[in-house]
């Protein structure tokens, strides 16, 4: 069966540290990986793209890897705030249609 | 201020009525699209439209409806069919050109039965 996964338990980090957050997959061959943020009672909010091709992409703390031989994608937050706090979602995107598909995310707490 | 607003925040739907749950979009976006999130389970996909005047079935669209009159506007009914509605409801738009892959939401609507 098709089942995305990410670790459903809270990942506590200490403020300064490096948070790494997992998503894994099975049965897919998505063209492209994303990560999203969502804070409480608030809808996701877009953070990082990578595509198939990519091994790795950065923008400012954050930095993805995408390994579609290990089907599993590592999210990277660098010097971690508390303000990072949030739950972290992947979602999978199959190139014909632009759908996507999500995981339950992880939820992050920087604990200062 | 470009966006996706939805309304209400906050609802609440008595046993055998029918529900409207709002989204506007100001991105002049094509694609819109209705999620469902639950406790524990990623969003799952309720309808979604490509263009105004078409939308399609997500995965659980029964008990719900949408219409697509213009291309600002999807509005998600949750019928009296939907046994159980209770959960937290978003509404997203896809972006074009290089952000094709993006979607962009609103803050959701929690649903709760009476």
């Amino acid at each position: 069966s098709q089942k995305i996964e990410q670790n459903s338990e809270a990942l506590n980090i200490q403020e300064g540290k490096t948070a790494t957050l997992t998503c894994n997959y099975t049965n897919y061959s998505p063209a492209y990986l994303q990560w999203y943020r969502q804070d409480p009672g608030r809808g996701p909010v877009f953070l990082l793209l990578i595509r198939e091709n990519e091994k790795e992409k950065r923008k400012e703390r954050l930095k993805v890897t995408f390994d579609t031989t290990l089907k599993q994608s590592l999210f990277h937050i660098t010097a971690s705030q508390p303000a990072d706090s949030a739950t972290y979602l992947c979602a999978l995107t199959m190139d014909s249609n632009y759908q996507l598909i999500w995981g339950a995310g992880t939820k992050l707490i920087i604990k200062p | 201020d470009g966006g996706i607003t939805q309304s209400p925040k906050y609802l609440f739907r008595k046993e055998g009525q029918n529900v409207t749950l709002s989204c506007e979009q100001n991105l002049n976006h094509d694609a819109m699209y209705w999620y469902r999130q639950d406790p524990g389970q990623g969003l799952r996909l309720i309808y979604y439209s490509q263009i105004v005047n078409d939308f399609q079935k997500g995965d659980i669209a029964e008990g719900y409806s949408v219409s697509r009159e213009k291309k600002e506007s999807f509005p998600l009914t949750v019928t009296s069919a939907q046994k159980n509605p209770t959960a937290f409801y978003l509404c997203a738009s896809r972006g074009q050109g290089k952000a094709k892959n993006i979607q962009y939401f609103g803050a959701g609507t929690r649903l709760s039965v009476l």
